[in-house]
């Protein structure tokens, strides 16, 4: 099993649609989660932290759901501007310092 | 705002060459990452480094070496450039120990011929 996966997608939706994404990982020692966002051709950036509470930001929400090792987004209201790829990011124990990034999600939101 | 400047934004290197990618960063962070992406396999870590002269192999070392002499700069060397090495190039830096302090350059994308 790869420490972090995520199903690559394309997930391709209508304008407000909801739509979410999981996480898995594999390291139940993992303590720090995060959620990054990387345009076509473009670098990754910072979305959102994910806190053990959940955590929301205006569209978005953020779920750790410890006792099965994932975690999710929920993106509510699609927007166009929303299309991207959502990469999430674990800390591993055993990485130590390090942190890893799953693969990606590949998000199309359509007209 | 922090900057992570990488030097070329598209490279062609002939098979055999010695290649440098270089990376500087103007917030003082301590931590420095090369990573490589690909489709279907994403990131990809290959060196990083906690601090100067500082490095530590990451998941995919073989056929590259990094080199941090100044703290601001990291650079990353493919001793003998290879087909398999085409790939875009992404370094990142980051606050000690932070998951959500990442700040990746625009990248390199390398092309071996």
């Amino acid at each position: 099993r790869k420490e972090v996966e995520q199903d690559p997608g394309p997930f391709n939706v209508p304008e407000g649609a909801t739509v979410a994404f999981n996480c898995t990982y594999s390291n139940s020692a993992s303590q720090s989660f995060f959620w990054y966002r990387q345009d076509c051709r473009k670098e990754p950036k910072l979305l959102m932290s994910v806190y053990s509470s959940g955590n929301e930001d205006g569209r978005f929400t953020a779920q750790l759901n410890r006792a099965s090792q994932y975690i999710s987004l929920l993106i509510r209201d699609s927007k166009l501007s929303d299309s991207a790829t959502y990469l999430c990011v674990v800390n591993l124990f055993n990485y130590g310092q390090n942190f890893v990034f799953g693969p990606g999600t590949r998000l199309s939101v359509l007209p | 705002d922090v900057k992570v400047t990488q030097s070329s934004r598209y490279l062609v290197k002939r098979t055999g060459e010695k290649v440098f990618l270089e990376c500087v960063q103007d917030m003082d962070h301590e931590n420095m990452f090369w990573y490589r992406q690909d489709p279907g396999l994403g990131l990809r870590l290959i060196y990083f480094s906690y601090d100067v002269k500082m490095k530590e192999k990451g998941d995919i070392p073989e056929g590259y070496s990094v080199s941090r002499e100044k703290k601001e700069r990291f650079s990353l060397i493919l001793e003998s450039a290879s087909t398999n090495q085409t790939s875009m190039y992404l370094c990142a830096s980051r606050i000690e120990g932070q998951g959500w302090g990442y700040t990746f350059g625009s990248g390199t994308r390398l092309t071996v011929v």
